[in-house]
């Protein structure tokens, strides 16, 4: 069974500080990697995508892929309040236009 | 992405009742999704709405409960039916734009109550 894992928290920074969202996934065949954003009482946004080994960036956040460790992270530098949020990290096979989504991380971020 | 509309936003309804919701893209689509989120949960995939033939649907859910249509390329909807308050959750239609891989995009979402 493929499963998408995430620690619920909640994670708390301080604002300005940077926020490091950690997943892992089951399946060595997940090729596609998104991480959404949900605020309360809204729907996922989707925040990053990332394919391949390494490191992605878009302003202030940064998606990493590790597929030997099967192992992405979602970091975000100068964190806001308006960041603080619940981080849905999904992961997607090869051919599969489904993902597994984890249940989420909560954030928080801190004046 | 695609832009994608929900209706009804909300709604509150009485146990033994049904509701559709409808979801509409402003755009053609590859693929249609109803996910169900209950609070404090993750999403969980209802089925795949299949454009012009019967849905998919994941296991523990069934086509009498949720019955579900697409009649084009740009629009959906899902039915919760003979509804119990173990149905009150947040209803979402994703979409995968025309052109794209496997990103989905997801719309604003129903919030059911079931009294």
């Amino acid at each position: 069974q493929k499963e998408v894992e995430q620690n619920s928290g909640p994670l708390s920074v301080p604002e300005g500080a940077i926020a490091s969202l950690n997943c892992t996934y089951s399946d060595r065949g997940s090729q596609s990697f998104f991480w959404y954003r949900q605020y309360s009482g809204k729907s996922p946004e989707l925040i990053m995508s990332i394919y391949s080994n390494g490191d992605k960036e878009d302003g202030r956040f940064t998606a990493q892929l590790n597929k030997a460790s099967q192992y992405v992270s979602l970091l975000i530098r100068d964190s806001q309040p308006s960041d603080s949020a619940t981080y849905l990290c999904a992961a997607t096979s090869g051919g599969s236009y489904i993902p597994t989504f984890g249940r989420g991380t909560s954030l928080i971020v801190h004046p | 992405s695609a832009v994608i509309s929900q209706k009804p936003s909300r709604d509150i309804c009485q146990r033994g009742t049904s509701l559709t919701i409808q979801c509409q893209v402003d755009s053609q689509v590859t693929m249609m999704f109803w996910y169900r989120q209950q609070p404090g949960q993750s999403l969980t995939l209802i089925a795949t709405a299949n454009q012009g033939s019967e849905a998919t649907y994941e296991s523990g859910f069934v086509i009498d409960k949720f019955p579900i249509s697409r009649p084009n390329l740009t629009f959906s909807t899902l039915t919760v039916s003979n509804m119990s308050p173990e149905d009150s959750s947040i209803y979402l239609c994703s979409v995968v734009p025309t052109g794209s891989t496997d990103t989905q995009y997801f719309g604003p979402g129903t919030r059911l109550t079931v009294l």
